[in-house]
């Protein structure tokens, strides 16, 4: 199973991009980046995904670097209520379902 | 987007009571539900992957006799913790896939959250 790398903590200034980088040189090839976040005492929430290219949404952007080994996260504007704990997963085949193995996450504070 | 619902959001329990958490993909077929647990400021740890009509499949570590799982059907599975003590206080969380989204996403319920006293 490829296994991601996070910082465990960064802050960032309210209004501020907040990037958030994870490395996973061992994923592969058919294996995708997944990015959730959770608030305190809540279920994880779905944020972004992506295989190769880069991806945007309404909440976020997606960054993976040619050779896939690692990623960036960015939330263009951040607010207070964005401070939670990121992770980045790499999806994992398993029976024909994807489990997702979490690692230690980012814990990102938003200050004022 | 699509919710996935648990039931308690919390409970307290007597040691040896064994206690009943429910996870209902409420609208959407959920083929498979994952469930996890995380203690104080750890990350979610999987358990089990449960498919619906079958058994689970337990990850090392988790004793299957403790933690019974049941998916009975494509919106519902349930978590048994049997015997409950207090180091089964934790937060348990399920997920659920739908059927056919690969790779879609996946949906988190909102926690379980379990006391033992």
């Amino acid at each position: 199973d490829a296994k991601t790398t996070q910082p465990p903590s960064m802050d960032c200034a309210e209004g501020r991009a907040a990037n958030l980088p994870c490395n996973h040189s061992t994923i592969s090839g058919n294996e995708y980046v997944y990015w959730y976040r959770q608030i305190h005492s809540q279920g994880p929430q779905y944020i972004i995904h992506g295989l190769k290219n880069n991806e945007t949404n309404e909440m976020a952007s997606l960054i993976i670097t040619e050779d896939r080994k690692s990623s960036t996260l960015i939330l263009p504007h951040a607010t207070l209520r964005d401070t939670a704990v990121y992770y980045c997963i790499v999806r994992i085949l398993f029976q024909g379902a994807q489990k997702l193995v979490f690692g230690q996450g980012t814990r990102l504070t938003i200050n004022p | 987007g699509a919710v996935v619902s648990q039931h308690p959001s919390w409970v307290i329990c007597k040691s040896g009571t064994s206690v009943k958490i429910e996870c209902r993909s409420l609208d959407f077929q959920a083929t498979t539900m994952f469930w996890y647990r995380q203690f104080p400021k750890q990350s979610l740890m999987l358990m089990a992957t449960s498919n619906e009509g079958s058994k689970a499949t337990y990850e090392q570590g988790v004793e299957k006799d403790k933690f019974l799982i049941n998916h009975a059907s494509l919106t519902l599975s349930t978590l048994t913790v049997t015997s409950a003590h207090p180091e089964d206080s934790s937060f348990y969380i399920c997920s659920a896939v739908a059927g056919g989204s690969y790779p879609g996403e996946l949906f988190f319920g909102e926690g379980s959250r379990l006391t033992v006293l």
